[in-house]
């Protein structure tokens, strides 16, 4: 059974840092493109990055430069490093297994960026 | 960058009605229209992919149809457990985008 356990969020100042980590299972991990998805409080989906199985990034113009996505296959994880965070940041972040239709999602974890 | 527009915004239904909710886009992506559902607190559950195909694990009452710039999830006989926010989904070009969200009541 495929599982995304998400962790990392938290309050944060604006220009601080944070890094969102998730963990999978139930799946062959480097076989599989991975995304982050967050949604705004009260708010509609915002897609935010994708790493292809081998590597390849591509970002959100709202977060490029700022963001960075990883991945570590030998340890089935997935990573989201938030630098310069922005109160428009302020959401929460799903973990998402693919990069094109999503059937897998993590649980979700919110971070809040407030002065 | 595709702009999804969904039609309505809300809608009041009372159960075993039939709900048409519409995605426009504003571009042609064809048939790279997703539709997920979203309840309170929870993460998005994938209903309908490329426009017209189904998940294992849907209920039969969720369809989806169209291509291009035009597309329509119904949802057959609603239920009560249908009540949520759905959100369709465009995989056509980068940035991947979503509509807005349709809130569901049921009355």
């Amino acid at each position: 059974q495929v599982h995304l356990v998400q962790s990392g969020g938290g309050l944060l100042k604006p220009g601080g840092s944070l890094m969102l980590s998730c963990a999978a299972s139930g799946f062959t991990f480097s076989d599989y493109y991975m995304s982050w998805i967050r949604q705004a409080p009260g708010k509609g989906l915002e897609w935010v990055s994708y790493i292809s199985p081998d590597g390849a990034k591509n970002y959100a113009d709202s977060v490029r430069g700022r963001f960075t996505i990883s991945r570590d296959n030998a340890k089935n994880s997935l990573y989201l490093q938030m630098n310069s965070l922005r109160a428009d940041d302020t959401a929460v972040y799903y973990c998402v297994r693919g990069h094109l239709s999503s059937t897998y999602w993590g649980q979700g974890t919110l971070v809040t960026v407030s002065s | 960058e595709i702009v999804l527009t969904q039609s309505p915004d809300f809608q009041s239904v009372t159960p075993k009605e039939k709900v048409t909710i519409t995605c426009r886009a504003s571009q042609s992506i064809g048939n790279n229209l997703h539709w997920y559902q979203q309840k309170t607190d929870q993460s998005p559950k994938l209903l309908i992919k490329y426009a017209s195909q189904s998940i294992s694990g849907v209920p039969s009452r969720f369809s989806g149809s169209g291509s291009g710039t035009d597309f329509t999830l119904t949802i057959n006989s609603l239920e009560a457990e249908d009540a949520a926010v759905y959100f369709c989904h465009q995989s056509s070009s980068l940035p991947y985008t979503f509509g807005q969200g349709t809130k569901l009541e049921i009355k």
